[in-house]
Protein backbone atom coordinates (compact mmCIF):
# COMPACT_ATOMS: atom_id res chain seq x y z
CA UNK A 1 0.00 0.00 0.00
CA UNK A 2 1.21 3.39 -0.85
CA UNK A 3 2.38 5.50 2.17
CA UNK A 4 2.10 8.71 0.74
CA UNK A 5 -0.65 9.92 -2.00
CA UNK A 6 -0.49 12.79 -4.12
CA UNK A 7 -3.52 13.21 -5.41
CA UNK A 8 -2.73 15.51 -8.33
CA UNK A 9 0.13 14.34 -10.73
CA UNK A 10 -0.32 17.76 -13.16
CA UNK A 11 -1.54 21.13 -12.14
CA UNK A 12 -1.18 24.25 -14.62
CA UNK A 13 -2.52 27.47 -13.61
CA UNK A 14 -1.83 30.82 -15.19
CA UNK A 15 0.41 33.38 -13.40
CA UNK A 16 -0.84 34.76 -9.97
CA UNK A 17 -3.67 32.04 -9.25
CA UNK A 18 -3.36 30.10 -6.21
CA UNK A 19 -2.45 26.49 -6.45
CA UNK A 20 -2.81 23.64 -3.81
CA UNK A 21 -1.21 20.15 -3.98
CA UNK A 22 -3.14 18.02 -1.52
CA UNK A 23 -0.79 15.01 0.47
CA UNK A 24 -2.90 12.05 2.18
CA UNK A 25 -0.60 9.63 3.99
CA UNK A 26 -0.80 6.75 6.14
CA UNK A 27 1.42 5.33 8.73
CA UNK A 28 0.77 3.62 11.80
CA UNK A 29 3.74 5.27 14.01
CA UNK A 30 2.43 7.83 16.40
CA UNK A 31 5.54 10.13 15.54
CA UNK A 32 6.56 10.84 12.39
CA UNK A 33 7.63 13.57 10.39
CA UNK A 34 6.19 15.12 7.30
CA UNK A 35 7.73 17.51 4.54
CA UNK A 36 7.50 19.48 1.42
CA UNK A 37 10.03 19.26 -0.88
CA UNK A 38 10.40 21.25 -4.04
CA UNK A 39 12.20 19.87 -7.08
CA UNK A 40 13.20 22.25 -10.14
CA UNK A 41 14.02 20.74 -13.60
CA UNK A 42 18.00 21.47 -12.41
CA UNK A 43 17.05 18.03 -9.89
CA UNK A 44 18.19 19.95 -6.88
CA UNK A 45 15.90 18.59 -3.91
CA UNK A 46 14.48 22.20 -2.06
CA UNK A 47 13.43 21.88 1.08
CA UNK A 48 10.38 23.29 2.03
CA UNK A 49 8.84 22.64 4.97
CA UNK A 50 8.78 20.07 7.96
CA UNK A 51 5.99 19.08 10.62
CA UNK A 52 6.26 16.53 13.09
CA UNK A 53 2.90 14.10 14.02
CA UNK A 54 2.37 16.17 16.99
CA UNK A 55 2.19 20.11 15.68
CA UNK A 56 -0.56 20.70 14.18
CA UNK A 57 -0.12 24.27 13.19
CA UNK A 58 -0.52 25.31 10.42
CA UNK A 59 1.73 28.27 9.05
CA UNK A 60 2.10 30.55 6.25
CA UNK A 61 4.90 31.45 5.20
CA UNK A 62 5.28 34.25 2.50
CA UNK A 63 3.61 33.08 -0.49
CA UNK A 64 3.59 29.62 0.72
CA UNK A 65 0.85 27.73 2.78
CA UNK A 66 0.61 24.45 4.69
CA UNK A 67 -2.39 23.07 6.69
CA UNK A 68 -2.02 19.52 8.59
CA UNK A 69 -4.69 17.49 9.19
CA UNK A 70 -3.98 14.96 11.45
CA UNK A 71 -7.62 13.86 11.47
CA UNK A 72 -7.81 12.77 7.71
CA UNK A 73 -3.80 12.28 7.48
CA UNK A 74 -3.66 14.84 5.67
CA UNK A 75 -0.68 17.37 4.51
CA UNK A 76 -1.96 20.60 2.14
CA UNK A 77 0.28 22.84 0.07
CA UNK A 78 -1.13 26.29 -1.28
CA UNK A 79 0.90 28.72 -3.64
CA UNK A 80 -1.06 31.54 -3.29
CA UNK A 81 -0.24 34.47 -6.77
CA UNK A 82 1.73 31.80 -8.26
CA UNK A 83 4.66 32.59 -10.28
CA UNK A 84 6.45 31.45 -13.48
CA UNK A 85 9.57 30.63 -10.89
CA UNK A 86 7.19 28.21 -8.85
CA UNK A 87 7.53 25.62 -11.85
CA UNK A 88 8.86 22.28 -10.49
CA UNK A 89 7.82 19.02 -9.17
CA UNK A 90 6.61 19.02 -5.73
CA UNK A 91 6.99 15.99 -3.43
CA UNK A 92 5.08 15.16 -0.14
CA UNK A 93 7.38 12.59 2.33
CA UNK A 94 6.09 10.84 4.90
CA UNK A 95 9.34 9.94 7.39
CA UNK A 96 8.40 7.09 10.30
CA UNK A 97 11.03 4.75 10.14
CA UNK A 98 12.01 5.73 6.71
CA UNK A 99 11.85 8.54 3.97
CA UNK A 100 8.63 7.64 1.96
CA UNK A 101 7.95 10.16 -0.74
CA UNK A 102 4.52 10.30 -2.97
CA UNK A 103 4.74 10.41 -6.90
CA UNK A 104 5.17 14.28 -6.78
CA UNK A 105 2.68 16.66 -8.39
CA UNK A 106 3.98 18.45 -11.35
CA UNK A 107 2.88 22.32 -11.33
CA UNK A 108 3.55 24.69 -14.64
CA UNK A 109 2.54 28.12 -14.30
CA UNK A 110 2.26 29.72 -17.20
CA UNK A 111 2.93 33.52 -17.64
CA UNK B 1 23.26 24.95 8.09
CA UNK B 2 24.32 21.62 7.16
CA UNK B 3 25.13 21.01 3.51
CA UNK B 4 26.15 17.93 1.73
CA UNK B 5 28.37 17.68 -0.96
CA UNK B 6 27.57 15.24 -3.60
CA UNK B 7 30.16 14.30 -6.60
CA UNK B 8 29.85 14.54 -9.61
CA UNK B 9 26.76 16.22 -10.91
CA UNK B 10 26.52 14.08 -13.82
CA UNK B 11 28.54 11.77 -15.29
CA UNK B 12 28.66 9.33 -18.99
CA UNK B 13 30.38 5.82 -19.06
CA UNK B 14 30.26 3.05 -21.06
CA UNK B 15 28.25 -0.24 -20.56
CA UNK B 16 30.30 -2.77 -18.47
CA UNK B 17 32.49 0.08 -16.67
CA UNK B 18 31.86 1.04 -12.98
CA UNK B 19 30.57 4.41 -11.80
CA UNK B 20 31.50 5.92 -8.59
CA UNK B 21 29.30 8.77 -6.64
CA UNK B 22 30.29 10.48 -3.88
CA UNK B 23 28.20 11.79 -0.79
CA UNK B 24 29.85 14.27 1.70
CA UNK B 25 28.48 16.09 4.70
CA UNK B 26 30.46 18.97 5.05
CA UNK B 27 30.06 20.08 8.60
CA UNK B 28 28.74 17.76 10.19
CA UNK B 29 29.23 14.24 11.16
CA UNK B 30 26.59 11.51 9.31
CA UNK B 31 26.29 7.75 11.18
CA UNK B 32 23.61 7.49 8.15
CA UNK B 33 23.04 7.92 4.82
CA UNK B 34 20.32 6.79 2.41
CA UNK B 35 20.51 6.77 -1.66
CA UNK B 36 17.80 7.15 -3.68
CA UNK B 37 17.26 6.88 -7.30
CA UNK B 38 14.77 8.61 -9.49
CA UNK B 39 14.11 7.66 -12.87
CA UNK B 40 12.93 10.72 -15.48
CA UNK B 41 9.24 11.81 -14.18
CA UNK B 42 8.98 9.00 -11.10
CA UNK B 43 9.29 9.83 -7.54
CA UNK B 44 12.54 8.84 -5.57
CA UNK B 45 13.00 5.50 -4.31
CA UNK B 46 14.85 4.57 -1.55
CA UNK B 47 17.73 2.28 -2.43
CA UNK B 48 19.85 1.70 0.21
CA UNK B 49 20.43 2.73 3.89
CA UNK B 50 24.65 3.14 4.47
CA UNK B 51 25.31 3.00 8.14
CA UNK B 52 29.06 4.02 8.90
CA UNK B 53 31.17 1.15 9.70
CA UNK B 54 28.83 -1.67 9.13
CA UNK B 55 27.28 -2.53 5.95
CA UNK B 56 24.61 -1.03 3.98
CA UNK B 57 21.03 -2.00 4.11
CA UNK B 58 19.03 -2.71 0.46
CA UNK B 59 15.73 -2.11 -0.25
CA UNK B 60 14.16 -5.25 -1.99
CA UNK B 61 14.87 -5.32 -5.72
CA UNK B 62 18.04 -3.58 -5.07
CA UNK B 63 21.20 -5.37 -6.10
CA UNK B 64 23.52 -5.41 -3.35
CA UNK B 65 26.08 -6.74 -5.57
CA UNK B 66 25.79 -4.08 -8.86
CA UNK B 67 25.11 -1.35 -6.39
CA UNK B 68 28.28 -1.26 -3.84
CA UNK B 69 27.79 1.04 -1.14
CA UNK B 70 31.01 2.07 1.18
CA UNK B 71 30.74 4.17 4.41
CA UNK B 72 33.76 4.20 5.77
CA UNK B 73 33.89 7.46 7.14
CA UNK B 74 31.35 9.57 9.68
CA UNK B 75 31.74 12.79 6.52
CA UNK B 76 31.31 10.11 3.34
CA UNK B 77 29.43 7.32 2.16
CA UNK B 78 30.05 6.41 -1.77
CA UNK B 79 28.34 4.52 -4.24
CA UNK B 80 29.38 2.52 -6.92
CA UNK B 81 27.64 1.10 -10.04
CA UNK B 82 29.26 -1.73 -11.31
CA UNK B 83 29.26 -3.13 -14.70
CA UNK B 84 26.92 0.17 -15.62
CA UNK B 85 24.27 -1.05 -18.00
CA UNK B 86 21.92 1.22 -20.25
CA UNK B 87 18.81 0.72 -18.06
CA UNK B 88 20.97 1.70 -14.49
CA UNK B 89 20.85 5.61 -16.27
CA UNK B 90 19.23 7.72 -13.90
CA UNK B 91 18.95 10.32 -11.22
CA UNK B 92 21.15 9.26 -7.90
CA UNK B 93 20.31 11.26 -4.81
CA UNK B 94 22.17 10.93 -1.60
CA UNK B 95 21.11 12.25 1.80
CA UNK B 96 22.34 12.91 5.40
CA UNK B 97 20.50 12.47 8.96
CA UNK B 98 21.14 15.72 11.55
CA UNK B 99 19.97 15.72 14.74
CA UNK B 100 16.37 14.04 15.22
CA UNK B 101 16.70 10.94 13.34
CA UNK B 102 13.13 11.05 11.82
CA UNK B 103 13.36 14.88 11.45
CA UNK B 104 16.33 16.02 9.94
CA UNK B 105 17.18 15.38 6.80
CA UNK B 106 19.51 16.62 4.55
CA UNK B 107 20.12 16.36 0.48
CA UNK B 108 22.52 16.15 -2.16
CA UNK B 109 22.46 17.97 -5.27
CA UNK B 110 22.38 14.61 -6.87
CA UNK B 111 24.33 12.50 -9.40
CA UNK B 112 23.23 12.54 -13.20
CA UNK B 113 24.15 8.87 -14.72
CA UNK B 114 24.00 8.04 -17.93
CA UNK B 115 25.22 4.71 -19.08
CA UNK B 116 26.32 4.63 -23.35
Amino acid sequence: AQKVTQVQTEISVVEKEDVTLDCVYETRDTTYYLFWYKQPPSGELVFLIRRNSFDEQNEISGRYSWNFQKSTSSFNFTITASQVVDSAVYFCALNDYKLSFGAGTTVTVRA
Amino acid sequence: GAVVSQHPSWVICKSGTSVKIECRSLDFQATTMFWYRQFPKQSLMLMATSNEGSKATYEQGVEKDKFLINHASLTLSTLTVTSAHPEDSSFYICSAVLGSFKGGYTFGSGTRLTVV
